[in-house]
């Protein structure tokens, strides 16, 4: 199982559309999760953090499942902007490292 | 604040040749830097851990004599690709982790385009 596993989409939605994307784990000792967003030949960019109550920073909603090990990052009222890779990271083992997922793309159009 | 810098921002060169690439932190001290590689379509790999005043840490595959690292103060490290060939191409890209206040967070450079011919 690898140690972080995404759907790689792309998700192609319209403008205003809720959409959503899981991620699995593999390490059940990982303590820190987050999701990243990467725009085309850029760097990775901090989206937000994932706590286990969940969280929620304006359309953008971050479940942690700890007993499945599945992240979810909802996004609601999809805009052209939010058009991106989304990347899932957990740090390792040893919580020295972050480990990345392949990441999922999304394509709003208008 | 939270901002990493890297430069170059791009590089071409010959085959052979060797080529270093620097990520600073700008606002903050960076107690620990990764650097990463990725190519097309792929996941951001970790190559190595560098904490200031010591040796890096590689990740299994990475060659520590083709990769040298550096990480001489808080605010810079270094990476330096040796006799670089076409298979090096590859987007690098530093981050820094440090006394920003988000635990495990990890702030990124801008990246370093390598394109070896």
């Amino acid at each position: 199982r690898k140690e972080v596993e995404q759907d790689p989409g792309p998700f192609n939605v319209p403008e205003g559309a809720t959409v959503a994307f899981n991620c699995t784990y593999s390490n059940s000792a990982s303590q820190s999760f987050f999701w990243y967003r990467q725009d085309c030949r850029k760097e990775p960019k901090l989206l937000m953090s994932v706590y286990s109550s969940g969280n929620e920073d304006g359309r953008f909603t971050a479940q942690l499942n700890r007993a499945s090990q599945y992240i979810s990052l909802l996004i609601r009222d999809s805009k052209l902007s939010d058009s991106a890779t989304y990347l899932c990271v957990v740090n390792n083992q040893a919580g020295t490292a972050l480990i990345f997922g392949k990441g999922t793309t999304l394509s709003v159009s208008s | 604040g939270a901002v990493v810098s890297q430069h170059p921002s791009w590089v071409i060169c010959k085959s052979g040749t060797s080529v270093k690439i620097e990520c600073r932190s700008l606002d903050f001290q960076a107690t620990t830097m990764f650097w990463y590689r990725q190519f097309p379509k792929q996941s951001l790999m970790l190559m190595a851990t560098s904490n200031e005043g010591s040796k890096a840490t590689y990740e299994q595959g990475v060659e520590k004599d083709k990769f040298l690292i550096n990480h001489a103060s808080l605010t810079l490290s270094t990476l330096t690709v040796t006799s670089a060939h076409p298979e090096d191409s590859s987007f690098y890209i530093c981050s820094a982790e440090g006394e920003t206040g988000e635990r495990d967070t990890q702030y990124f450079g801008p990246g370093t385009r390598l394109t070896v011919l």
